[in-house]
């Protein structure tokens, strides 16, 4: 039943390595995201999809790179691992003016 | 530069001692405010949107109202289980883009 879902929820790896975050959705929403929390609870957006087609990529580095199959799943793959980027990465959807967040993935990066 | 500042980073309040939180907001073109709660471990779970300045949300012990440059969420009563942290959020007429707050952390004593 669950609105937004993201695997895994932890994810333990070591410097260098690549891993990916999956996202689904399951609203018949359009538009999907990907937001990065930090330690200080502040919530930015890295990415936008809109029905597959990318709308929104902020300053993010090239080694993050979202990928849409449909417009049901969002997935982000991150190459070349580094420690600051240790956070929860948040999956959302929204259609109009309400976003619905996922529950979260906690990587950290050794 | 359109942005969310929140306040307090921190509140603690006992049981039955009602506070406000608030959320002051710049941004070119106001679309809706929007108030989530976050539990630890969770991602944000909607609570109001606001979308004019005078306009008023209430939900059990939580009334959201919004001027035209700050919210304010309104805790009456407060019990332990609205121990939280409350985000706001502001999304602009580039409607796709929704800016965070850091948000404030309530812990309510019993």
């Amino acid at each position: 039943d669950t609105a937004v879902s993201q695997t895994p929820k932890y994810l333990v790896t070591q410097m260098g390595n690549d891993k990916s975050i999956k996202c689904e959705q399951n609203l018949g929403h359009d538009t999907m995201y990907w937001y990065k929390q930090d330690s200080k609870k502040f919530l930015k957006i890295m990415f936008s999809y809109n029905n597959k087609e990318l709308i929104i990529n902020e300053t993010v580095p090239n080694r993050f790179s979202p990928k849409s199959p449909d417009k049901a799943h969002l997935n982000l793959h991150i190459n070349s691992l580094e420690l600051g980027d240790s956070a929860v990465y948040f999956c959302a959807s929204t259609q109009g003016n309400t976003i619905y967040f996922g529950e979260g993935s906690w990587l950290t990066v050794v | 530069e359109d942005q969310v500042t929140q306040s307090p980073e921190a509140l603690r309040l006992q049981e039955g001692e009602s506070s406000s939180l608030n959320c002051s907001y710049t941004v070119s073109g106001l679309r809706g405010l929007f108030w989530y709660r976050q539990d630890p471990g969770k991602g944000p779970e909607f609570l109001f949107t606001l979308y004019s300045a005078g306009e008023e949300k209430e939900k059990e012990r939580l009334k959201a109202t919004l001027t035209k440059k700050e919210s304010f969420l309104h805790i009456t009563a407060p019990k332990p289980e609205d121990s939280a942290t409350y985000l706001c959020a502001v999304q602009a007429y580039n409607f796709n883009k929704f800016y965070f707050g850091s948000g404030t952390k309530l812990n309510v004593k019993p």
